[in-house]
């Protein structure tokens, strides 16, 4: 088993829509779990950045972070035509461990116009 | 815009060359990374510089040779690589371990 299962996608959706990205993971060590949105021969850019378990939000972004199921998820609401890229899951743990991601594989999101 | 700047962003290198990727922060982060993505991949770590000492290296090959001259600036100097060295070459910095910030990568060929 992976320490983080992501599916690779692709997922494809009308503009407008309500996005679910989700992830699962094994290690109980990891403590932070990032988002990354990496467009197309982009590098990756840190999108939203949570500790423990519980929702945050940003703008039309919400990260949630479920510690008890090991599974963290993204949602885009009102996504548009610009959201179209892959999201990378990423988590780390905490002191020595901290300088290390563990990345999922990325989803591929293709939002139509 | 990333804070993390590279150079160059696209560099084509023969099997027999010796080149240099540049990377350069002015967040005043402490710990600098590489890592190397492959086309459809996510990102591989292969370097961790903490306090410009070498704290992590992932197994690399002795081909790929890091240096961090100072706080701001890490390098990757590059010898000898194949042809499956190819891949989209990331450089990462972070205060401490957490939130750690890519930049835009540098794009390296070998041919």
């Amino acid at each position: 088993q992976k320490e983080v299962e992501q599916d690779p996608g692709p997922l494809s959706v009308p503009e407008g829509a309500i996005v679910s990205l989700n992830c699962t993971y094994s290690n109980s060590a990891f403590q932070y779990f990032m988002w990354y949105r990496q467009y197309s021969r982009k590098g990756p850019e840190l999108l939203m950045y949570t500790y423990s378990s519980g929702n945050k939000e940003d703008g039309r972004f919400t990260a949630q972070v479920d510690k008890s199921s090991k599974y963290i998820s993204l949602f885009i609401r009102d996504s548009q035509p610009s959201d179209s890229a892959t999201y990378l899951c990423a988590m780390q743990g905490s002191g020595a461990g901290s300088y290390q991601l563990t990345f999922g594989k990325g989803t591929k999101l293709s939002v139509i116009p | 815009d990333t804070e993390v700047t590279q150079t160059p962003k696209h560099l084509v290198m023969g099997m027999t060359n010796k080149k240099s990727l540049k990377c350069e922060q002015h967040m005043g982060h402490r710990a600098m990374y590489w890592y190397k993505q492959k086309a459809k991949k996510p990102p591989e770590l292969m370097f961790v510089y903490s306090y410009e000492k070498l704290s992590i290296n992932e197994s690399v090959p002795s081909r790929f040779s890091p240096e961090c001259p100072n706080s701001s600036l890490l390098n990757l100097h590059l010898h000898a690589l194949q042809p499956e060295d190819s891949a989209l070459y990331l450089c990462a910095s972070s205060q401490g371990g957490n939130t750690i910030y890519f930049g835009e990568g540098s794009w390296l060929t070998v041919v």
